[in-house]
């Protein structure tokens, strides 16, 4: 398999149980964020995204929260299952920025 | 079927010879980028492309040159120069630059001895 994320932080939970996924973003005037999902040895997957005049945001099973104060967005992933084990990494963009940062990514294992 | 492909999925050579991935897409999307992932880092831009016959350089340009001659396509070639070239390249594409969600495609897996 693809070697990416060999040494990211890893967050474990039991399959069935919640999970959320923290990300500290840099830029005060980033102002689009988005959620990816990557699984080993394939192209990043769009979640979830989140424009700086919300704070919630809600999908299939995912919600995801932003705190412009501090800067800080998670992913919470509910009922985790196998298939939610993956790399997650958040992506920030503002209008006066041509393209997006990406955080360095959280490995979810998710335990039988 | 709409989408962004990557060719080939794993690449070999020999250091001291250029090589050339390919990208393309079927989105119609007007911009492109390529990106470089290493493992335990976030992506990091290697060039953008906004418009046809247009690029931008990334924060990572160096080592790499690229071209834009078709909307559909984005080859990027990793020069000699490149000191470091293994890595997994990414691909993406969107309907615009800021403020718009980036589809990525499979990646490539380049692998320089």
């Amino acid at each position: 398999g693809e070697s990416v994320g060999l040494h990211l932080p890893t967050l474990s939970v039991q399959e069935g149980d919640n999970s959320i996924i923290n990300c500290a973003y840099s830029n005060s005037a980033s102002d689009y964020f988005i959620w990816y999902k990557q699984e080993s040895g394939k192209g990043p997957q769009f979640i979830i995204d989140i424009r700086s005049n919300m704070d919630k945001r809600q999908g299939q099973r995912v919600t995801v929260l932003l705190n412009k104060t501090v800067k800080h967005l998670s992913l919470q992933i509910a009922a985790t299952q196998p298939g939610d084990s993956a790399v997650y990494f958040c992506a920030e963009n503002s209008n006066y920025g041509q393209n997006f940062v990406f955080g360095p990514g959280t490995r979810l294992s998710v335990l039988p | 079927d709409g989408g962004i492909t990557q060719s080939p999925k794993y690449l070999f050579r020999k250091e001291g010879q250029n090589v050339t991935l390919s990208c393309e897409q079927n989105l119609n999307h007007d911009a492109m980028y390529w990106y470089r992932q290493d493992p335990g880092q976030g992506l990091r831009l290697i060039y953008y492309s906004q418009i046809v016959n247009d690029f931008q350089k990334g924060d990572i340009a160096e080592g790499y040159s690229v071209s834009r001659e078709k909307k559909e396509s984005f080859p990027l070639t990793v020069t000699s120069a490149q000191k470091n070239p293994t890595a997994f390249y990414l691909c993406a594409s969107s309907p615009g630059t800021a403020s718009y969600e980036q589809y990525f495609g499979p990646g490539t897996r380049l692998t320089v001895t």
